[in-house]
């Protein structure tokens, strides 16, 4: 099934770490990528994993994901005020004909104090 | 520049008229989608094409009717607008695999 779950609100202090979680119940999900949405505009690419890695590194993120729980972060290193948006973890769920479908969690709303 | 661009960003319009939003993406890529985002944020698949042709079609009311002329445009037309339709709809594009989508910056339909 397609059933992708995130926490809803996170606040945090600038220069902080923030980390998001999301899980996601489809095991044969080869990709897991996580997009940023900021207000009033569309779906930004963050960062994406295969499933046969257990952590990715990109400058301030890192991504970990633990396939035996279905459970994927996101952790924002040293967040800056340009983090404040809503982050949402997708998952590829069937691939045919050249498809890539996504399934999105319901987002998390990220504030950052600064 | 490179990228998926929808228009227009906003649409208000009354119910039970006929609207169309277009889309185009000029990063070369085979598929083109749908994405419906409702009030409360979440994302749900509509539609899916692969050069020129319907691949997915996600329990969409047949008011919904997408269009793709060229594999490098992707409009969608919907009919006898509702009150449920106000949303924000992205459109997307990916190379053809298991590739990230690229998202338009969406449009906000308002029915009135």
């Amino acid at each position: 099934g397609e059933d992708v779950e995130q926490s809803l609100f996170l606040s945090v202090r600038e220069g902080d770490s923030s980390v998001i979680n999301c899980t996601y119940t489809d095991s044969s999900s080869t990709y897991l990528y996580w997009y940023k949405q900021e207000p009033g505009a569309g779906l930004q690419l963050l960062t994406y994993i295969f499933s046969n890695m257990d952590m990715k590194q990109d400058q301030r993120l890192t991504v970990l994901l633990n396939k035996k729980d279905k459970h994927l972060s996101l952790r924002i290193a040293d967040t800056q005020t340009g983090d404040s948006a809503i982050y949402f973890c997708a998952e590829s769920i069937a691939q045919w004909s050249g498809n890539n479908r996504l399934a999105f969690g319901k987002g998390n709303q990220v504030v950052v104090i600064p | 520049d490179t990228a998926v661009s929808q228009t227009p960003k906003y649409l208000v319009t009354q119910m039970g008229n006929d609207k169309s939003i277009k889309c185009e993406q000029n990063l070369g890529h085979d598929t083109m989608y749908w994405y419906k985002q409702d009030s409360k944020k979440f994302l749900k698949i509509m539609f899916s094409y692969n050069n020129k042709e319907l691949i997915i079609n996600e329990t969409v009311p047949n008011r919904f009717s997408p269009k793709s002329p060229d594999k490098a445009h992707l409009n969608l037309h919907i009919n006898s607008l509702e009150l449920g339709d106000s949303a924000v709809y992205f459109c997307a594009s990916s190379q053809a695999g298991l590739t990230p989508l690229h998202f338009g910056n969406g449009t906000r339909l308002t029915v009135t």
